[in-house]
């Protein structure tokens, strides 16, 4: 089955800890997303990947870091400077890395983050 | 102004009711509108695209108008499967980018 495979599904971190979210979509998609979703909020675009070996900033990239070494894969990293890393954190991909008119966005499962 | 707003909810309605959503947004340019649906801590899954003549899936009808830059998801016959949260979701006109609503939390009661 295509998919986006996104692990762990629980990550615990510590103080001053990095720790990174793995994220694999076999749907031969160009485009790779990350979103993190705080309780009651919207999505919010960590960041994202239009093509391989390429990738911007979204609108709260502060404390992450990603690669896109290989079209399949696009980890992404919560460093220590990101000071309230809890959340649910959601890797989507798409057919393409330009937008086009009713282009869909594909999830995968989430991965829940909390600090110890 | 926030780019793409909903009501937050919860809406609670009994089995068999018919139920409405709206959802605004900012940017008169946007062109793609989605509705998803999130179950409680599980991935956003597409519910159906959102055409400018409005189209419908079964018991879900979506409609647009671009005058008052509105969305609107209906859903007739709620089940109890249909308790999720809405998410409404809009394309940025030339960012590439999808921007999520806060979303709408269904409650259908038995």
């Amino acid at each position: 089955d295509g998919g986006i495979t996104q692990s762990p599904k629980y990550l615990f971190r510590k103080e001053g800890q990095n720790v990174t979210l793995s994220c694999e979509q076999n749907l031969n998609h160009d485009a790779m997303y990350w979103y993190r979703q705080d309780p009651g909020q919207g999505l919010r675009l960590i960041y994202y990947s239009q093509i391989v070996n390429d990738f911007q900033k979204g609108d709260i990239a502060e404390g992450y870091s990603v690669s896109r070494e290989k079209k399949e894969s696009f980890p992404l990293t919560v460093t220590s400077a990101q000071k309230n890393p809890t959340a649910f954190y959601l890797c989507a991909s798409s057919k393409q890395g330009r937008l086009t008119t009713n282009e869909k966005l594909f999830f995968g499962s989430g991965t829940q983050l909390s600090v110890l | 102004r926030k780019e793409v707003e909903q009501d937050p909810g919860p809406f609670n309605v009994p089995e068999g009711a018919t139920v409405a959503f709206n959802c605004t947004y900012s940017n008169s340019a946007s062109q793609s509108f989605f509705w998803y649906r999130q179950d409680c801590r599980k991935e956003p899954k597409l519910l159906m695209s959102v055409y400018s003549s409005g189209n419908e899936d079964g018991r879900f009808t979506a409609q647009l108008n671009r005058a008052s830059q509105y969305i609107s998801l209906l859903i007739r016959d709620s089940k109890l499967s249909d308790s999720a949260t809405y998410l409404c979701v809009v394309i940025s006109p030339g960012t590439y980018k999808y921007i999520f609503g806060t979303g709408t939390r269904l409650k259908v009661l038995a």
